[in-house]
């Protein structure tokens, strides 16, 4: 069955650090998409992409970089680490579709200390 | 800019309660509507959506919504809850593939 993964599933890292979470989609879905979690504020988008080599940001850009190499894998990287990042991130993916029904991973807690 | 509001932030049922959730947005263009639920310890899925036509849509496991325009909203309904509905709901609109979720309602139903 089509899936996504993300990995790894929790982190703990320390303020500075860079750290990569990753996201991988067997839907051989066009868009991917990166929300980060958090109470108060439900889901925010961080990034996305709608295909290979395109890259978007979202409502909470700042402190995040993405890049997309291949269809199935859409990585987040956090140059330098604060403990504001402490969240719950997650991938999501969808069709090449006006609609955008999205397909999510279980998601990354980063705690960052 | 856009937004949506979910303005039940927790709400407590009895089983065999009816439900409803509201979900309001700020936007008078094309809509696209989504409720999307997250199970304790799992992912988000999709609970129902609505695209265009029939303004009543129902969802898996007995939930619907109502679309009405007039008031930019698409509350969520239930007649009967179960316990195993525990659970947040995320209300979200898509405009022009911009997807905006709200803050979210977290369900308990006591047994």
């Amino acid at each position: 069955d089509a899936e996504i993964t993300q990995s790894p599933r929790h982190k703990i890292t320390e303020t500075g650090r860079q750290v990569t979470l990753a996201c991988h989609q067997t839907w051989n879905h066009n868009n991917m998409f990166w929300y980060r979690q958090d109470l108060g504020h439900g889901l925010r988008l961080i990034h996305y992409s709608y295909g290979v080599q395109d890259t978007n940001k979202g409502e909470v850009s700042d402190g995040y970089s993405v890049s997309r190499s291949n269809t199935e894998d859409l990585p987040l990287t956090l140059e330098s680490a604060a403990s504001s990042q402490t969240s719950v991130y997650f991938c999501a993916s969808s069709e090449n579709s006006g609609a955008n029904v999205l397909t999510f991973g279980a998601g990354s807690r980063l705690t960052v200390l | 800019a856009q937004s949506v509001s979910q303005h039940n932030h927790h709400v407590i049922l009895s089983e065999a309660a009816s439900l409803e959730l509201g979900c309001n947005y700020s936007y008078g263009g094309t809509v696209n509507l989504f409720w999307y639920v997250q199970y304790p310890g799992q992912h988000l899925q999709l609970l129902l959506k609505y695209f265009s036509g029939d303004p009543l849509v129902k969802g898996i496991k007995g939930f619907e919504a109502e679309f009405i325009k007039s008031k930019f909203s698409f509350n969520l309904r239930k007649p009967s809850v179960q316990w195993s509905d525990t659970a947040e709901y995320f209300c979200a609109v898509n405009i022009n593939n911009d997807m905006r979720f709200g803050a979210g309602t977290r369900l308990t139903v006591k047994p």
